[in-house]
C-alpha cells in the first residue's frame, strides 16, 4: 500500500504563511496528473476537499489555498492563515489501489 | 446540487451485521465511483472501498475484504454498506463520498456506528 506521512501537527500564527507537507512512498504521478489530493475537517463535520491533483483548487475554496508537488512530494500551502483554518488537514492518494490517506496534520494557535 | 444523504446512527451487538446506506440527489451514481471511508474516534481516515454502480464491481482495502460489502441500487441512486461480524473496534464514523476529478468532492455527512453488548 501507498503510505503518505506528514507531520501530526503545526503550531502557526494568524496572518503568516504555513506548508504542510505529505511525503508518498512511492510515486502518485503519471506523466499527465499527480494523484494527490488534500482535505479539511473540522471537528464532528465530514472532511471537505480542498485541492485535486496536487494544485488544482477546488470550487469555492479560497484561493488563500494552493497545493504543489509530483512524485512523491506534495504541499498544502495556506497564506495568509486565518482563524477559519484551525482544522485538520489530510492528503490522499487515488493513483494506487487501495487509495491511501495520511495521518493528518492538526493546525493548531500559537 | 449534490447531497449525499447517509443512514441514521446504529448500535450494534458484536457479532451482528449492519447496513448502512448513502442515497445521492442531484448527481447519477451511474456516472461515478462511490467510496466509503471510516473514521474511528478521535483518529484519521481510513479507505474501506469503492463500487462501480453502473456495473457492480468492486475494490476493497485488505483489512476490510471480508468485513465490508459494497452495493448499489441505481434505481433509487443509493449506495450501501454492509459490515459484518462486528468487533469493539468498528465503532467509527462511516462516511460515503463521491469521485470527481480523483478527490472526494462530495461526502455524506456521515453514521456513528457503535459496537456494544
Amino acid at each position: 500500500d501507498t503510505v503518505l506521512t506528514q507531520s501530526p501537527a503545526l503550531a502557526v500564527s494568524l496572518g503568516q504563511r504555513v506548508t504542510i507537507s505529505c511525503k508518498a512512498s512511492e510515486s502518485v504521478s503519471s506523466s499527465s496528473y499527480s494523484y494527490m489530493h488534500w482535505y479539511q475537517q473540522k471537528p464532528g463535520q465530514q472532511p471537505k476537499l480542498l485541492i485535486y491533483h496536487a494544485s488544482n483548487l477546488e470550487s469555492g475554496v479560497p484561493a488563500r489555498f494552493s497545493g504543489s508537488g509530483s512524485g512523491t512530494d506534495f504541499t498544502l500551502n495556506i497564506d495568509p492563515v486565518e482563524a477559519d483554518d484551525i482544522a485538520t488537514y489530510f492528503c490522499q492518494q487515488s493513483w494506487n489501489d487501495p487509495y491511501t490517506f495520511g495521518a493528518g496534520t492538526k493546525l493548531e494557535l500559537k | 446540487e449534490v447531497q449525499l444523504q447517509q443512514s441514521g446512527a446504529e448500535l450494534g451487538k458484536p457479532g451482528t451485521s449492519v447496513k448502512l446506506s448513502c442515497k445521492v440527489s442531484g448527481y447519477n451514481i451511474r456516472s461515478t465511483y462511490m467510496h466509503w471511508v471510516n473514521q474511528r474516534p478521535g483518529k484519521g481516515l481510513e479507505w474501506i472501498g469503492r463500487i462501480d454502480p453502473a456495473n457492480g464491481n468492486t475494490i476493497y482495502a485488505e483489512k476490510f475484504k471480508s468485513k465490508a460489502t459494497l452495493t448499489a441500487d441505481t434505481s433509487s441512486n443509493t449506495a450501501y454498506m454492509q459490515l459484518s461480524q462486528l468487533k469493539s473496534d468498528d465503532t467509527a464514523i462511516y462516511f460515503c463520498a463521491m469521485e470527481e476529478q480523483g478527490g472526494f468532492a462530495y461526502w455524506g455527512q456521515g453514521t456513528l456506528v457503535t459496537v456494544s453488548s
